[in-house]
């Protein structure tokens, strides 16, 4: 089984841009998946990053996409988030996950089945 | 605000049943399979239902998922005092983008 393990600094400044990394182990990045963050502000719900394919084709939520860029280290097993000209809006608590999504039949089927612990990241002066 | 909608809150007691419903659009339920996450306090979601309604390994059949049209329904029968959580559902969007819905707070009184 998969397991990921996100890492980064815990404060970030307003106006600066947030970084972390989520690193891959119990399997290889390259294998047929796709690799996302999600986010939790204190209190709130779960809201939907991005993802990354290890070719390196990636999908954006439509809110965040100026913001925000995910990449790939295939030589590191890892992956990575940033998200520019951050405020204090954005504080949350960040997961990095393993979602599972392809055709069946009609219908498209998409659901994170393995989730890191979550790092938090506080914006402030 | 979630595009997927969820009641903020439910309760009941010890060994009865609760329903959780998402409501949804064409654009993301209607059309595509729903998923629900079990999120207990200080800790990661956890998968309960993919695909509308299948249970990964380890997910007792006191768990249930249904989807109608452009809404699903999280069961949960015979409640335990560890079911207190926030449940989300989950789905595919056609702006390419990933859905949760706000989440709901179930309360074993």
């Amino acid at each position: 089984q998969v397991q990921l393990q996100e890492s980064g600094p815990g404060l970030v400044k307003p106006s600066g841009t947030l970084s972390l990394t989520c690193a891959v182990s119990g399997g290889s990045i390259s294998s047929s998946n796709w690799w996302s963050w999600v986010r939790q502000p204190p209190g709130k719900g779960l809201e939907w990053i991005g993802e990354i394919y290890h070719s390196g084709s990636t999908n954006y939520n439509p809110s965040l996409k100026s913001r925000v860029t995910i990449s790939v280290d295939k030589s590191k097993n890892q992956f990575s988030l940033k998200l520019s000209s951050v405020t204090a809006a954005d504080t949350a608590v960040y997961y990095c996950a393993s979602p599972c999504s392809g055709w069946y039949g009609d219908y498209y089927y998409y659901y994170m089945d393995v989730w890191g612990k979550g790092t938090t990241v506080t914006v402030s002066s | 605000q979630s595009v997927l909608t969820q009641p903020p809150s439910v309760s009941a007691a010890p060994g009865q049943k609760v329903t959780i419903s998402c409501s949804g659009s064409s654009s993301n339920i209607g059309n595509n399979y729903v998923s629900w996450y079990q999120q207990l306090p200080g800790t990661a979601p956890k998968l309960l239902i993919y695909e509308n309604n299948k249970r990964p390994s380890g997910i007792p059949d006191r768990f249930s998922g249904s989807k109608s049209g452009t809404s699903a329904t999280l069961g949960i029968t015979g409640l335990q005092t560890g079911d207190e959580a926030d449940y989300y559902c989950g789905t595919w969007d056609s702006s390419l983008s990933a859905l949760f819905g706000g989440g709901t707070k179930l309360t074993v009184l």
